[in-house]
């Protein structure tokens, strides 16, 4: 089945700077990679995704760049903000008739002001 | 508009026993997956059912169930908790089963096994 890494596990920037988390998947079938950002205690939000078509989606701070090839698919966060502050999980999923997503283990970003 | 709605919020239950999780979809969706969150991972897939039928399975034990009504809602339920249970359990629905529709996820159910 797929399998999705990510890194880093933990991210430390300074507010203003950028931040940038990298997954990796296996399933060269995959299509579908969204991101989502899940503050403590709270619901994981689809932040932005992107589909295999597209090389890269920008969202005003948010962006993320898709590279087939290598099967790595990236989040790029600029001008960061305390309230960035959260777990952001990647995920992969194929076509098919179920819409199975396949998580990374999650990166813990913090802004420091 | 509502988004997806999951009840109870919290649950406590002994090993053994069983547990029923609810799950109300935004409205006009039509599937509903279900995901296992264990502190400190990312979610693991469980089901998926559209339309009422199931049309995934993650590889999770037999113990694990859950239907789909006419309304969309859904229900999963665990039979003979182990205390390896214990997770958050969330619900997502998309407006269709396949394709690429973006999920999007309710509070969770906190299970919590003694």
């Amino acid at each position: 089945g797929e399998n999705v890494e990510q890194h880093p596990s933990t991210l430390s920037v300074q507010e203003g700077d950028s931040a940038v988390i990298k997954c990796t998947y296996s399933d060269s079938a995959s299509n579908y990679f969204p991101w989502y950002k899940q503050e403590l205690g709270k619901r994981p939000q689809l932040i932005i995704d992107i589909r295999s078509n597209v090389g890269e989606k920008k969202d005003q701070r948010i962006a993320v760049t898709l590279n087939k090839t290598a099967k790595h698919f990236s989040l790029h966060i600029t001008e960061t903000q305390p309230e960035d502050s959260a777990v952001y999980f990647c995920a992969a999923s194929k076509p098919g008739s179920a819409r199975q997503l396949t998580f990374g283990s999650g990166t813990q970003l913090t802004v420091l002001p | 508009d509502a988004g997806v709605t999951q009840s109870p919020t919290h649950l406590i239950k002994t090993r053994g026993q069983h547990v029923t999780l609810r799950c109300s979809p935004i409205s006009g969706h039509k599937s509903v997956s279900w995901y296992q969150q264990v502190l400190g991972q990312g979610p693991q897939f469980i089901f998926q059912y559209y339309e009422k039928e199931e049309r995934g399975r993650g590889n999770f034990p037999d113990r694990f169930s859950a239907r789909q009504f006419p309304n969309y809602s859904s229900e999963l339920n665990v039979n003979a908790l182990l205390l390896g249970d214990s997770a958050l359990y969330l619900c997502a629905s998309s407006a269709q089963g396949g394709g690429n529709q973006p999920q999007h996820f309710g509070d969770g159910t906190r299970l919590s096994i003694l």
